[in-house]
């Protein structure tokens, strides 16, 4: 089993709707939760991180984060054909483990 | 601010060379990290550092690698001797304390012919 599972898509969403993308992760006491987006060809970039149960919005985004599933989300509002790329879950372990646990990715084209 | 830096952008080798790669964190940042990222196996941690001293290289593949940081504001990632299977892009990132906020530089795209 993989450490950390992303479904790697494509997933396609009309302009204008959510998207959302998903995340599960095997390590219990994994305690720090990252989206990163990576454009073709070019270097990931954080995006939102999220750490406590429930919810964190910011502006279009949203990450949802369930420690009892082990499973984490990103939902993108008014999708924009600018949204489309890959993105990466990561997951860092055990306070004093700095070591960041990526995911494959889930391509995403938001299609005009 | 400048952000993070790698050389070369691009290396194209013969199998058996010496390739060097190298890095310029993020002044400030106290963490570095070495990842590699192909199709298959996605970013793969190789190593990463704290104020310069090695924490974790289990990710390193095997013997061919090494990696060094003589001081904060510079690390290399050496492969000798460089094998196909090697050919990757390779990520350097720095953070500062948090070590989930990871600054990515714009990487090395290695193809080992």
């Amino acid at each position: 089993q993989k450490e950390v599972e992303q479904n790697s898509g494509p997933l396609s969403v009309p302009e204008g709707a959510i998207a959302s993308l998903n995340c599960t992760y095997s390590d219990r006491v994994s305690q720090s939760f990252f989206w990163y987006r990576q454009y073709s060809g070019k270097s990931p970039e954080l995006i939102m991180s999220i750490y406590s149960n429930g919810d964190k919005e910011d502006g279009r985004f949203t990450a949802q984060l369930n420690k009892a599933s082990q499973y984490v989300s990103l939902l993108i509002r008014d999708s924009q054909p600018s949204d489309s790329a890959t993105y990466l879950c990561a997951v860092k372990g055990d306070f004093g483990n700095e070591k960041l646990t990526f995911g494959t990715g889930t391509r995403l084209t938001i299609i005009p | 601010d400048a952000g993070v830096i790698q050389s070369p952008r691009h290396e194209v080798t013969e199998m058996g060379q010496e390739v060097t790669l190298r890095c310029k964190p993020i002044s400030g940042h106290d963490y570095l990290f070495w990842y590699r990222q192909t199709m298959m196996r996605g970013l793969e941690l190789l190593i990463y550092f704290n104020n310069n001293v090695p924490i974790d290289d289990s990710g390193m593949p095997e013997d061919r690698f090494s990696a060094k940081m003589p001081n904060a504001s510079f690390s290399t990632l050496k492969i000798q001797p460089s094998e196909p299977r090697d050919s990757a892009v390779y990520f350097c990132a720095s953070s500062h304390r948090s070590a989930g906020e990871l600054f990515f530089g714009e990487g090395s795209r290695l193809t080992v012919l």
